[in-house]
């Protein structure tokens, strides 16, 4: 079945540790994004990527960082210089990402539920 | 300034009855795609239903219809018969085609259905 994987489901990280969060897709979307989640809230992005090794800032990237090395992935990693990492996150990905185009929906993954100790 | 606005944080319905998420929306790009997604408690977004700035008719899928009025910059989410299973947040969201990767979301509603 075509679809996204994220993992773990649940990650717990100490204080001052990195951590990295995976993110797989073989819809072969050429756009991957990372978004953020806090309870009650709506979605923050992170991050987001058109292409292989190309990627750019979101809205709140300070403290996380991406690679873009394979089509099909797209791991977060959730760095010491975050100081409020807990949080849910969410992995998307759409068809395309050309100028002009608004049909493509995001698919999404069932996220990762970060807790810092 | 907010480009998605979702007034209502929570709302209750009696299973069975149709029940109206409210949307309205900011942008001066007359391209733009309008989205509205379902999250269950489990976390999963879930797409329900798309409309086009250019689209002459409202959008459909099964018991979802999207109650688009442009002038209005609104695009309100209408679940008939409701479901028990309907409960979850959902969150509208908009894609403009000057900004072509980027969605915004709204902060969603609550749904809650009734038995």
């Amino acid at each position: 079945d075509g679809g996204i994987t994220q993992s773990p489901k649940y990650l717990f990280r100490k204080e001052g540790q990195n951590v990295t969060l995976s993110c797989e897709q073989n819809l072969n979307h050429d756009a991957m994004y990372w978004y953020r989640q806090d309870p009650g809230q709506g979605l923050r992005l992170i991050y987001y990527s058109q292409i292989v090794n190309d990627f750019q800032k979101g809205d709140i990237a300070e403290g996380y960082s991406v690679s873009r090395e394979k089509k099909e992935s797209f791991p977060l990693t959730v760095t010491s210089a975050q100081k409020n990492p807990t949080a849910f996150y969410l992995c998307a990905s759409s068809r395309s990402e050309r100028q002009g185009l608004t049909t493509d929906t995001q698919y999404f993954g069932p996220g990762t539920r970060l807790t810092v100790l | 300034a907010q480009k998605i606005t979702q007034t209502q944080p929570g709302m209750f319905v009696q299973e069975k009855e149709a029940v109206t998420l409210d949307c309205t929306y900011d942008t001066s790009d007359p391209s733009y795609g309008l989205f509205w997604y379902k999250q269950p408690s489990s976390g999963e977004m879930i797409f329900l239903i798309y409309q086009g700035s250019y689209d002459q008719q409202n959008a459909t899928e099964g018991r979802y219809s999207l109650n688009f009025q442009k002038a209005r910059k609104s695009a309100n989410l209408v679940i008939s018969a409701s479901q028990l299973g309907d409960s979850a947040m959902y969150f509208c969201a908009m894609r403009e085609a000057s900004y072509g990767q980027n969605f915004v979301f709204g902060p969603g509603t609550r749904l809650s259905v009734l038995p």
